[in-house]
């Protein structure tokens, strides 16, 4: 079955790194995604990865992939106050529903 | 660029009333569409998803029911509301053309008195 854990919270001090794990369980996913929600809004989408792909950054954020460990990790260099939110990791659910299934989230807290 | 609407940003409703939340899609055509819930701090849970007009499919038995009028338009809908549908409503679209990105609009928080 389909299942994407993670852990629920994370506090870290402003400028330090974050680095948010989610592991998944199909092992067929295509794309896995990161989204961010901060309080009371949307999910926005914030990187995606493809399958056949180890790692990818964009700015401030690099996604790690393990496919061997069905193990995502989203790390945010030089955390900033702006990104405390809650992080959602996401995977296709089955291709009938053509939907997403999303983890419990991890709560983001930066200190300043 | 294509845009998702979603209203009322905020309702408040007694026990046994009805419900009727909006969404709206611009810029783009045949859209699949996505209600999920949001209960606080939790997870997305998916209620209903469409891949057309007139075409819904529900993942979870309750009282809420969804519809599809028009190619860009989603109602989430109930006809006597439960304490236990307070949450977050998030409706989501993506493209029916074999991509997997969903998109989410803003959001509507039920609370239900």
């Amino acid at each position: 079955g389909e299942d994407v854990e993670q852990s629920l919270f994370l506090s870290v001090r402003e400028g330090d790194s974050s680095v948010i794990n989610c592991t998944y369980t199909d092992s067929s996913s295509t794309y896995l995604y990161w989204y961010k929600q901060e309080p009371g809004a949307g999910l926005q989408l914030l990187t995606y990865i493809f399958s056949n792909m180890d790692m990818k950054q964009d700015q401030r954020l690099t996604v790690l992939l393990n496919k061997k460990d069905k193990h995502l990790s989203l790390r945010i260099a030089d955390t900033q106050t702006g990104d405390s939110a809650i992080y959602f990791c996401a995977e296709p659910a089955d291709t009938g529903r053509r939907a997403l299934t999303f983890g419990s989230g991890t709560r983001l807290q930066v200190q300043p | 660029s294509q845009t998702i609407h979603q209203w009322p940003a905020t309702l408040v409703q007694p026990v046994g009333s009805p419900l009727s939340l909006e969404c709206t899609v611009e810029g783009t055509s045949n859209p699949n569409l996505y209600w999920y819930r949001q209960a606080a701090g939790r997870g997305l849970q998916l209620l209903f998803y469409s891949v057309g007009i007139g075409q819904i499919s529900s993942e979870v038995p309750q009282n809420l029911s969804a519809s599809r009028p028009q190619d860009r338009q989603f109602i989430l809908s109930s006809k006597k509301l439960l304490l236990s549908d307070s949450g977050f409503y998030l409706c989501a679209w993506r493209t029916g053309q074999g991509g997997e990105t969903q998109y989410f609009g803003p959001g509507t928080r039920l609370l239900v008195l």
